[in-house]
């Protein structure tokens, strides 16, 4: 099994261009995660989805973020336009639903993202 | 909570001691617990779980204490090794599951 998969692994970018974050979440998860990690505030959680539906995106900082998930291999996080405030390691992660009443987060390599 | 300020707590052992990661949750209707292991440059990695119906879970050379009365979670980790080296963070879930509420992370350092 190969994982979380993200890319890229590391963007740098000035600030006011567009940023997407990609992740390939584990295959048969139906829960995707993402996560923004930086040293000031620790490890937050920004939005997820179960099966390609957002359910909680209270996480988002503001309206320049935005996350898609368009089917259950691929999901987005997209800034626009990017700030140097939003400099953090970004993290993907998923699960998957069993009998079981609560799963294990699996988590992706990140992005490091620079925004100057 | 949120997890504020620039530096993380440390705790350095000498290699093979003991260890001992304290964690204090924040919401006393939390029901499951996960501690992470994150080396640098890398994701959290899962090292244990435990739900809000016990007290104790033992794990391969780890285990994890409960205390409800005071919020209270601790991560024991046996004979710690250089590789036991990363920063620990607790998680708590609620009854609904979905959302992980991560704390601020202790940084542990292991002496050769």
């Amino acid at each position: 099994d190969a994982g979380v998969i993200q890319s890229p692994r590391h963007e740098v970018t000035e600030m006011g261009q567009e940023v997407t974050l990609r992740c390939k979440p584990i295959s048969g998860h139906d829960y995707l995660f993402w996560y923004r990690q930086t040293m000031m505030r620790g490890l937050e959680l920004l939005i997820y989805f179960n099966n390609n539906v957002p359910i909680d995106d209270s996480g988002m900082p503001e309206d320049r973020f935005s996350a898609k998930m368009p089917n259950a291999s691929f999901s987005t996080l997209k800034i626009q336009p990017s700030e140097p405030r939003d400099s953090a390691v970004y993290f993907c992660a998923s699960s998957f639903k069993s009998d079981r009443p609560y799963e294990t987060q699996y988590f992706g390599p990140g992005t490091r993202l620079l925004v100057l | 909570g949120e997890s504020v300020g620039l530096h993380l707590p440390t705790l350095s052992v000498q290699e093979g001691d003991n260890s001992i990661i304290n964690c204090a949750y924040s919401n006393s209707a939390s029901d499951y617990f996960i501690w992470y292991k994150q080396e640098s440059g890398k994701g959290p990695q899962f090292i244990i779980d435990i739900r809000s119906n016990m007290d104790k879970r033992q794990g391969q050379r780890v285990t994890v204490l409960l205390n409800k009365t005071v919020k209270h979670l601790s991560l024991q980790i046996a004979a710690t090794q250089p590789g036991d080296s990363a920063v620990y963070f607790c998680a708590e879930m609620g009854v609904r599951g979905g959302k992980l509420i991560f704390g601020q992370g202790t940084e542990l350092s292991v002496k050769p």
